[in-house]
């Protein structure tokens, strides 16, 4: 079956880069995506790469896909204390009537020191 | 920036109690889905939902669960007797087509006692 693993916790100093890690393990994802969960609110939508990419840069972020080893991390550059927050990977899984679900990890607790 | 919207925020229900979640997706949407979080743990799929019908549902959504589309712009989730395990953040999503990213409501928090 399909699981997304991700450490749980990650202690940086305000305008270091932060480096969020996750594994997959269902090799057919066709999506893998990064929310953002800020504590009492909803699942925000930070970024998302597709399986036959492998990097992509988005502002002060930026997303690394490691296929061979179903690895995908986030980097957030010059993190800011408004990033501290759960950051969930996701991966996008299609069993067969297209829904594309999402499957996520338990989330990285980022906290941001200033 | 269209979003979706779940009402209520907070929802405070009693064993055994039927309770309805409401959701408006984004209005150009076309795939609907719950997904739940108890505290401390993954976020989970419950069910999808597209072109008036339940698409993929997980083995969390059982017989006490149901989803409805009853107009153009709500999608419910129906929990028909309560149990304390339901307790969670129920979170509402949707997208337009094809593998398009999910958009997330800011959820409702549902309490059973």
């Amino acid at each position: 079956g399909e699981d997304v693993e991700q450490s749980l916790f990650l202690s940086v100093r305000e305008g270091d880069s932060s480096v969020i890690n996750c594994t997959y393990t269902d090799s057919s994802s066709t999506y893998l995506y990064w929310y953002k969960q800020e504590p009492g609110a909803g699942l925000q939508l930070l970024t998302y790469i597709f399986s036959n990419m492998d990097m992509k840069q988005d502002q002060r972020l930026t997303v690394l896909l490691n296929k061979k080893d179903k690895h995908l991390s986030l980097r957030i550059a010059d993190t800011q204390t408004g990033d501290s927050a759960i950051y969930f990977c996701a991966e996008s899984i299609s069993p067969g009537a297209g829904s594309y679900q999402l499957t996520f990890g338990k989330g990285t607790k980022l906290s941001v020191i200033p | 920036e269209p979003e979706v919207t779940q009402t209520p925020s907070h929802q405070v229900t009693q064993m055994g109690q039927e309770v309805i979640l409401r959701c408006v997706p984004i209005s150009n949407h076309l795939y609907f889905y719950w997904y739940r979080q108890i505290l401390g743990q993954k976020v989970e799929f419950l069910v999808s939902f597209y072109n008036n019908e339940i698409s993929e549902k997980s083995e969390i959504f059982d017989d006490q669960f149901s989803v409805e589309r009853p107009d153009g712009s709500n999608f419910t989730l129906k929990i028909r007797s309560t149990k304390l395990e339901d307790s969670a953040m129920y979170f509402c999503a949707s997208r337009t087509y094809s593998n398009q990213p999910q958009h997330f409501g800011d959820g409702t928090r549902l309490s059973i006692l």
